[in-house]
């Protein structure tokens, strides 16, 4: 059964610094990986979804990368903005059956 | 402006009662899917949807309905065989086939008590 694991939890920096979240899933045989953004009591933003043959995919100062092999993927934040502030989802899924499985995310704090 | 709607974002009902949240999309998807959202958990699929008049459980859909009459349309229904109905809904939506982006709507906060 697939198994969806982000860490850290938690993380605080200061404005201005270039980060990394992490995603670990225990199936290598993903279809596709999304990564989102939900703001306090919103619903999720999509950011990046990357394709089990990509390798990356960007968008401005977001990078996602993707290693199947190695059953992960790092959503890199370039030059990190206070409105970066949120918490960062990502969501495998490995079925090709709509069925997508959730880390629990990571809550970035980016200080002014 | 093309979007996912959720309404109400704020529901409160007493125990015992059957509840249904709506949802609507205006992006032409074919697929929609609720998930459930509690506190440091991650997002748990309730039920999900690839065409009309055709649903599929989730992981969790044990104490909810759902019905896909038309495309634009995903009601889910909490009935009182929920044991812990307090939580987040979240609806979403995406083209059909297995690589689209999901979109998500703003969410409705249920309270049961």
């Amino acid at each position: 059964k697939q198994e969806v694991t982000q860490i850290p939890a938690a993380l605080s920096v200061p404005e201005g610094e270039n980060l990394v979240l992490n995603c670990s899933f225990t199936d290598s045989a993903i279809y596709n990986l999304q990564w989102f953004r939900q703001d306090p009591g919103k619903g999720l933003t999509s950011l990046l979804l990357i394709q089990s043959s990509q390798r990356e995919q960007t968008s401005g100062r977001l990078n996602a990368s993707l290693d199947k092999s190695s059953g992960r993927s790092t959503l890199y934040i370039a030059a990190s903005q206070p409105g970066d502030s949120a918490t960062y989802l990502c969501a495998v899924d490995s079925s090709g059956t709509y069925k997508y499985i959730f880390g629990t995310g990571t809550r970035l704090k980016v200080l002014a | 402006d093309g979007g996912i709607t959720q309404s109400p974002k704020y529901l409160f009902r007493k125990e015992g009662q059957n509840v249904t949240l709506s949802c609507e999309q205006n992006l032409n998807h074919d697929a929609m899917y609720w998930y459930r959202q509690d506190p440091g958990q991650g997002l748990r699929l309730i039920y999900y949807s690839q065409i009309v008049n055709d649903f599929q459980k989730g992981d969790i859909a044990e104490g909810y309905s759902v019905s896909r009459e038309k495309k634009e349309s995903f009601p889910l229904t909490v009935t009182s065989a929920q044991k812990n109905p307090t939580a987040f809904y979240l609806c979403a939506s995406s083209m059909a086939g297995v690589l689209h982006e999901q979109y998500f709507g703003p969410g409705t906060r249920l309270t049961v008590t």
